[in-house]
Order: structure tokens, then C-alpha cells, then sequence
């Protein structure tokens, strides 16, 4: 089965710049999307495409793809900030079409 | 707004079937694809399954395969989910996801609790 792999937990304190990666083989053919979901929410997209930020979605956050790493970028983290992230994508034979990171928690110490 | 409020959760002995239904509104519903998403107590997101806009094509998730089978009706704006031999490893909480296409990304609902117990 196709796995994308992300750490556990990321601790970070305000105002700094929290990274959170994710690897997966077929990532330099399928792009990447994060999710963020905090206690008792549904989750809510913040990057599609590897890089691109919806509407709404404030400039702290960026994405980026490097090989088989694509990577989420919190600069300036805020106490908000503190929640669960996950990375989507898809292997490159159809054979899984939608898979998921196993999350990231972000402490805002 | 785009809103997508999923219903038919509930508490189920194992071995039994459920039906779990989404009710989309706030966007042209057989224009997009839809996915169910579960997410086990203190657990991660799991894709369970999706289905093309004029139901052409179903994918499943490994782990339900055989046992669920995901259907639309784009007439009443609404998407199913029918999960027969229910596990306790099915117990979760399941959502709704609208795919936006061209690598837009997903719009979530709230969720349906699943409860598989005796």
C-alpha cells in the first residue's frame, strides 16, 4: 500500500516558523494538499497543489514540494495555530487514488 | 455557501448494516465528485471511498471493500454511503467531502458518528 509520512508532533513557540513535512514516493507526480483540523472541527483545507493558499487562508502558511518531500510552512506561529495537520495525495498508479499522512500535531508552546 | 450535513449515524451492533446519507447544498452537486472520509476516535483521516460526478466510476478504500458501496442521487443533491457487515474497526466518524476538481482541494462537512458495538 502507498504511504505518506509525517511526524507526530511538532512543537514550536509563538512568533517562530514551524515546518511539517511529508514523504511519499509518488509526490513529485501527484500533488500534495494540507489539511487543518483543530479539536472537535472537521478539517479545512490550507494548501492545494503542493503550494497554492485558498482564499481565506492567512499568508503564514505556505507550502512547498522538494522530491519526494512536500513541506508546510508556518511562519509566525500563533497560539491559534495549535492543531492537527495532514497531508493528501495519491500514488502514481491509480491504485490508491486518495491517501493521507497520518498527521501532524503542532504545540504552540 | 457550500454546506454538506451528513445524517444516518448511530450506534450498531457489529455484523449489522447502516446507511449514511449527505445532503449537499450551495453548489451544483452533479458537477463535483464526492468522497466519504472516517476518522477513528484519536485517530487520523482514512479514506473510505469516492464516486465520479454521474456515478461512472467508484473507488474504495482496502479496509471496506466488498462491504460498502457509495451511490448518489443527483436529483435530491444527496450522497450514500451503505455499510453492511459493520466491524468495531469501523467505528468512527465519517464525513462527507466535496471535491472541488482541478486540484482544488476538499470541502468537509461536520460529520456522522458510527458506533459499532454490542
Amino acid at each position: 500500500s502507498y504511504e505518506l509520512t509525517q511526524p507526530p508532533s511538532v512543537s514550536v513557540s509563538p512568533g517562530q516558523t514551524a515546518r511539517i513535512t511529508c514523504s511519499g514516493d509518488a509526490l513529485p507526480k501527484q500533488y500534495a494538499y494540507w489539511y487543518q483540523q483543530k479539536p472537535g472541527q472537521a478539517p479545512v483545507l490550507i494548501i492545494y497543489k503542493d503550494s497554492e493558499r485558498p482564499s481565506g487562508i492567512p499568508e503564514r502558511f505556505s507550502g512547498s514540494s522538494s522530491g519526494t518531500t512536500v513541506t508546510l510552512t508556518i511562519s509566525g506561529v500563533q497560539a491559534e495555530d495549535e492543531a492537527d495537520y495532514y497531508c493528501q495525495s495519491a500514488d502514481s498508479s491509480g491504485a490508491y487514488p486518495v491517501v493521507f499522512g497520518g498527521g501532524t500535531k503542532v504545540t504552540v508552546l | 455557501e457550500v454546506q454538506l450535513v451528513e445524517s444516518g449515524g448511530g450506534l450498531v451492533q457489529p455484523g449489522r448494516s447502516l446507511r449514511l446519507s449527505c445532503a449537499a447544498s450551495g453548489f451544483t452537486f452533479d458537477d463535483y465528485a464526492m468522497h466519504w472520509v472516517r476518522q477513528a476516535p484519536g485517530k487520523g483521516l482514512e479514506w473510505v471511498s469516492g464516486i465520479t460526478w454521474n456515478s461512472g466510476s467508484m473507488g474504495y478504500a482496502d479496509s471496506v471493500k466488498g462491504r460498502f458501496t457509495i451511490s448518489r442521487d443527483n436529483a435530491k443533491n444527496s450522497l450514500y454511503l451503505q455499510m453492511n457487515s459493520l466491524r468495531a474497526e469501523d467505528m468512527a466518524l465519517y464525513y462527507c467531502t466535496k471535491d472541488m476538481g482541478f486540484g482544488l482541494g476538499w470541502v468537509w462537512g461536520q460529520g456522522t458518528l458510527v458506533t459499532v458495538s454490542s
